[in-house]
């Protein structure tokens, strides 16, 4: 399978913990998002890579999340001292994209996600 | 308001009915508009892709963009059961690369 892959797929945690999940992107994809999906509503942006440079975060990722793209292959999203409203779909995404601008051909495609439960 | 704007439903007809399902947007910089299927528990599909106003037909799905409306569109025709799932859709501006996502809506199609 050659697509986006998530783990865990499920983690359940007490609050106050620190978690960390793992995206690894389709193969030469250069760029890598984030996205928070809770339920009944669509996934919001968090942050993206481009290769191992992370470009942008949103206001959303607060001081207790942190991701890291370190060899511009895999990534990484930590969540430090879990709370209950951390609880949701953590989503990966990856896209090819040539220069700095995008286009047409920057298409998104979601791995299956990451749901977490704080308890 | 939110940005994009879609009735969330849930939304039930019967097995081949033709599903229109839309969304409205805000920011009239929108470029590029994406249909995206979500089964239960899984990462969001790509469907559809469309740049600017204009229709895009893919086999049983047509998508249609109305920027001077701020509107898009998604159409099933001729729909199945196994195309129940959430709908999404989503836009994002050249260079910006953050995709902006409507709520979903929640289709059954019902045997």
């Amino acid at each position: 399978d050659t697509g986006v892959s998530q783990n865990p797929r499920h983690k359940i945690t007490k609050r106050g913990q620190n978690v960390t999940f793992r995206c690894d992107p389709i193969s030469e994809h250069n760029r890598l998002y984030w996205y928070r999906q809770t339920l009944g509503q669509g996934p919001e942006f968090l942050t993206y890579f481009q290769n191992e440079a992370q470009l942008e975060k949103s206001r959303l990722l607060s001081d207790r999340f942190s991701a890291e793209r370190p060899k511009g292959s895999f990534s990484t999203l930590e969540i430090q001292r879990t709370e209950q409203g951390d609880s949701a779909m953590y989503l990966c995404a990856s896209s090819v994209t040539i220069g700095t601008s995008g286009g047409p051909g920057d298409t998104q495609y979601f791995g299956p996600g990451t749901r977490l439960t704080v308890l | 308001q939110k940005e994009v704007e879609q009735d969330p439903g849930p939304l039930s007809v019967p097995e081949g009915a033709i599903v229109s399902l839309n969304c409205t947007y805000s920011n009239s910089a929108f470029q590029y508009f994406m249909w995206y299927r979500q089964y239960s528990r899984k990462g969001p599909e790509l469907l559809m892709y469309t740049y600017s106003s204009g229709n895009k037909e893919d086999g049983r799905f047509t998508a249609q963009v109305d920027k001077s409306s701020k509107y898009i569109s998604l159409f099933i025709r001729d729909s199945q059961p196994s195309d129940s799932a959430t709908y999404l859709c989503a836009m994002y501006i050249q260079g910006a690369q953050k995709l902006v996502f409507g709520q979903g809506t929640r289709l059954t199609i019902n045997p």
